[in-house]
């Protein structure tokens, strides 16, 4: 497979469920990212992951637990989450240095009951 | 706060036509400005511009930035109903090589 890869393609889950988002990049990046995609909002970075550090958290909620254990894998477990969490969750991967255009998956469409 | 709008928010033309696509900005630290063509799920990469006054040109596609006034435009000639899409733009920062904030998008809707 080549570029960047994300399973489940959907999902449904309860408030009180856990579940986990896979990525996986094919692309020899570097650097991993998870985006969130709400309805007629713009995409807004929740995590960035440089050679498996992380290195951005914006003030994301720690009902969303990212893990990265290497530079081609990336995870967000979720736990206990809310309805409004339900949006289009995108993986993306690029080179940190130097920086270059991010190559998104096609994303995991997150319904939260 | 940092800022990227777009605009129009949206558009429908017919084939053939010629549309201009605007992204204006206003960050701190600017690094470059990225536009993205989002159809189904995922976004994909069009250009990165770094300098101003350098057009890049993908085909039917082309983009320019302003650094001094601050905006970027994508041009797409020729139209056809396959460019039908949302049409993202995003800067980078120096300092943070990662960070990416992404405007709200134009819907461009071609039609027959």
């Amino acid at each position: 497979e080549t570029g960047v890869t994300q399973t489940p393609r959907h999902l449904v889950m309860g408030m009180t469920n856990k579940k986990s988002l896979k990525c996986e990049q094919h692309l020899g990046h570097n650097a991993m990212y998870w985006y969130k995609q709400s309805a007629k909002k713009p995409l807004e970075l929740m995590f960035v992951y440089n050679f498996k550090e992380q290195t951005e958290n914006n003030s994301v909620p720690s009902r969303f637990s990212p893990e990265c254990p290497n530079s081609s894998h990336l995870f967000l477990h979720l736990h206990t989450l809310q309805p409004e969490d339900s949006a289009l969750y995108l993986c993306a991967s690029s080179q940190y240095h130097p920086p270059g255009g991010q190559y998104f998956g096609p994303g995991t469409r997150l319904t939260v009951l | 706060e940092d800022k990227v709008v777009q605009s129009p928010l949206s558009l429908v033309v017919h084939e053939g036509d010629t549309v201009t696509l605007n992204c204006s900005y206003e960050v701190t630290n600017f690094r470059s400005l990225l536009w993205y063509k989002q159809e189904k799920k995922a976004p994909t990469f069009l250009f990165m511009l770094t300098s101003s006054g350098i057009e890049k040109k993908s085909g039917r596609l082309s983009s320019i930035l302003d650094k001094k006034e601050l905006f970027s435009i994508l041009n797409i000639t020729a139209t056809q109903t396959g460019d039908s899409a949302i049409y993202l733009c995003a800067v980078t920062y120096t300092g943070t090589a990662s960070k990416l904030t992404f405007g709200t998008g134009t819907r461009l809707q071609v039609m027959l």
